[in-house]
C-alpha cells in the first residue's frame, strides 16, 4: 500500500520554542492531507484539513496562529506548533488522500510524532 | 460531543474465538465507516470499511457489520489470533466531507494464547 511518513519520530523541545513536524506521501501524490492529535488513552481528534496550494481547514477549537500548517507539494505538509507549551505535549499524527473519486480507502496515515514540551 | 463512540475500552479474547468490537455513532449523515488498527506509538493502518448501503462486509477474518436504525457497528474478527491485540478505532465519514474521519474512543483487545 501507499506510504506516508513522518518525521521526526519524537521531539522534546523547551516551553516557548517552535517545533516542525514534517508529513510525507513516498509514492503517491497528496491531494489532501490531514493532522490528527491523539491525547493518552483518548481518540485521534482531527486538527486541520490542508489541500495543497491552498489555505488549511481548521476544526473548531484549534489555533490557525499556533498550529500552522503548509502544504506546499503534493507529497508534503508540514505542521509546525508555535510557541510550544506543555499542554501541547501530544501524538501528533498525519494522513494523506490521493482520492480522485469516492473511494474512501484511499487515506494513508503515517507512523506519528510524539511531541513532549518542557 | 462524542458523534462516535466505543464503550468499551478494552476486550480479552482467547486466541481461536470470535472478537466482537461494537461501535455506536450518533451523527445520521454518517454513511461511511471505517475500522482502524493501531498499535502504540504508530499510526492507524486501515483494516476495512463498509457503506450505508450495505449491512455487511467481509474481508478474511474480518467482517463489518452495519445496523443502521441502531446507528451502530461491529468489526467481528474470527479466529482471534494473538497479532490481532492492538488498540481499535471505528471511524464515520459522510459525503461531501471529502474523506475527513471522526474516530471512535478505541477498544483496547488482547488476543490471549
Amino acid at each position: 500500500g501507499a506510504v506516508v511518513s513522518q518525521h521526526p519520530s519524537w521531539v522534546i523541545c523547551k516551553s516557548g520554542t517552535s517545533v516542525k513536524i514534517e508529513c510525507r506521501s513516498l509514492d503517491f501524490q497528496a491531494t489532501t492531507m490531514f493532522w490528527y492529535r491523539q491525547f493518552p488513552k483518548q481518540s485521534l481528534m482531527l486538527m486541520a484539513t490542508s489541500n495543497e496550494g491552498s489555505k488549511a481547514t481548521y476544526e473548531q477549537g484549534v489555533e490557525k496562529d499556533k498550529f500552522l500548517i503548509n502544504h506546499a507539494s503534493l507529497t508534503l505538509s508540514t505542521l509546525t506548533v508555535t510557541s510550544a507549551h506543555p499542554e501541547d505535549s501530544s501524538f501528533y499524527i498525519c494522513s494523506a488522500d490521493s482520492r480522485t473519486g469516492w473511494d474512501y480507502n484511499e487515506q494513508f496515515f503515517g507512523p506519528g510524532t510524539r511531541l513532549t514540551v518542557l | 460531543d462524542q458523534q462516535v463512540k466505543q464503550n468499551s475500552p478494552s476486550l480479552s479474547v482467547q486466541e481461536g474465538r470470535i472478537s466482537i468490537l461494537n461501535c455506536d455513532y450518533t451523527n445520521s449523515m454518517f454513511d461511511y465507516f471505517l475500522w482502524y488498527k493501531k498499535y502504540p506509538a504508530e499510526g492507524p493502518t486501515f483494516l476495512i470499511s463498509i457503506s450505508s448501503i450495505k449491512d455487511k462486509n467481509e474481508d478474511g477474518r474480518f467482517t463489518v457489520f452495519l445496523n443502521k436504525s441502531a446507528k451502530h457497528l461491529s468489526l467481528h474478527i474470527v479466529p482471534s489470533q494473538p497479532g490481532d491485540s492492538a488498540v481499535y478505532f471505528c471511524a464515520a465519514s459522510y459525503t461531501g466531507t471529502a474523506s475527513k474521519l471522526t474516530f471512535g474512543t478505541g477498544t483496547r483487545l488482547q488476543v490471549t494464547l
